[in-house]
């Protein structure tokens, strides 16, 4: 079975802090894509990175940082200097490749508060 | 570019009723999604289109709901008759093909009463 586990529910941090969403999967899968998708309050899921099971390298872009570790099956999301507008649910997501390619499995959600 | 456009926005229906939802997806992507969201959860699956082809069917209660990619562009997705249950979010994505990220539109905000 696929599972994606968020088990951060809510995070509230001061802008400026930096604050990592944890993000562990499960799948049987041998190549699968990973995903992160932001959802501000406007409710648009929107795109922020995709990563394939085969590349481990880190992914930096900008303020935004991930970590996939395929060892321990997570794959963390870090951003620096948080700012208020960072405030939004946060999804992590895994589809395997082939086959059921574009079934997109969520995790419930991280919901980040920054204040200022 | 213009993004995925769904209509309506928000609906508000009884029990029993019947509804719809329409979805444009960005131009030339290939591959169309239907995904319901119960508040505090994340996206579910309901339905993969192909073009004009169903891909992926299988978490769509097919006794109610019914979606359909008439010419591999617009998509409608119905659901006759709604229980409260059905209450949520529904949003629509699109990708080029199956290989490629999903784009999602600002979904229907669907309350049965």
């Amino acid at each position: 079975a696929q599972k994606v586990t968020q088990a951060q529910t809510e995070i509230s941090v001061v802008e400026k802090e930096d604050v990592t969403l944890d993000c562990v999967y499960e799948t049987r899968d041998t190549t699968y894509y990973l995903f992160w998708y932001k959802q501000p309050p406007s409710g648009e899921l929107v795109f922020l990175i995709r990563r394939n099971s085969f590349d481990e390298q880190n992914e930096i872009s900008g303020r935004y940082s991930w970590n996939f570790q395929k060892s321990t099956s997570s794959f963390n999301f870090t951003i620096t200097a948080s700012q208020v507008v960072d405030s939004a649910v946060y999804f992590c997501a895994l589809t395997p490749y082939g086959g059921s390619q574009g079934n997109l499995i969520f995790g419930k959600g991280t919901k980040l508060s920054v204040k200022p | 570019e213009a993004g995925v456009a769904q209509s309506p926005r928000y609906k508000i229906i009884e029990k029993r009723q019947s509804v719809a939802f329409w979805c444009n997806p960005i131009s030339g992507h290939a591959t169309l999604y239907w995904y319901q969201q119960i508040l505090g959860q994340g996206p579910k699956l309901l339905i993969q289109f192909q073009n004009n082809g169903v891909v992926d069917d299988s978490q769509l209660p097919k006794d109610r709901f019914s979606a359909e990619r008439l010419k591999g562009v617009d998509s409608t997705l119905k659901i006759q008759p709604a229980k409260l249950e059905d209450s949520a979010v529904y949003l629509c994505a699109s990708s080029l093909d199956r290989d490629h990220e999903q784009y999602f539109g600002p979904g229907t905000r669907l309350t049965v009463t």
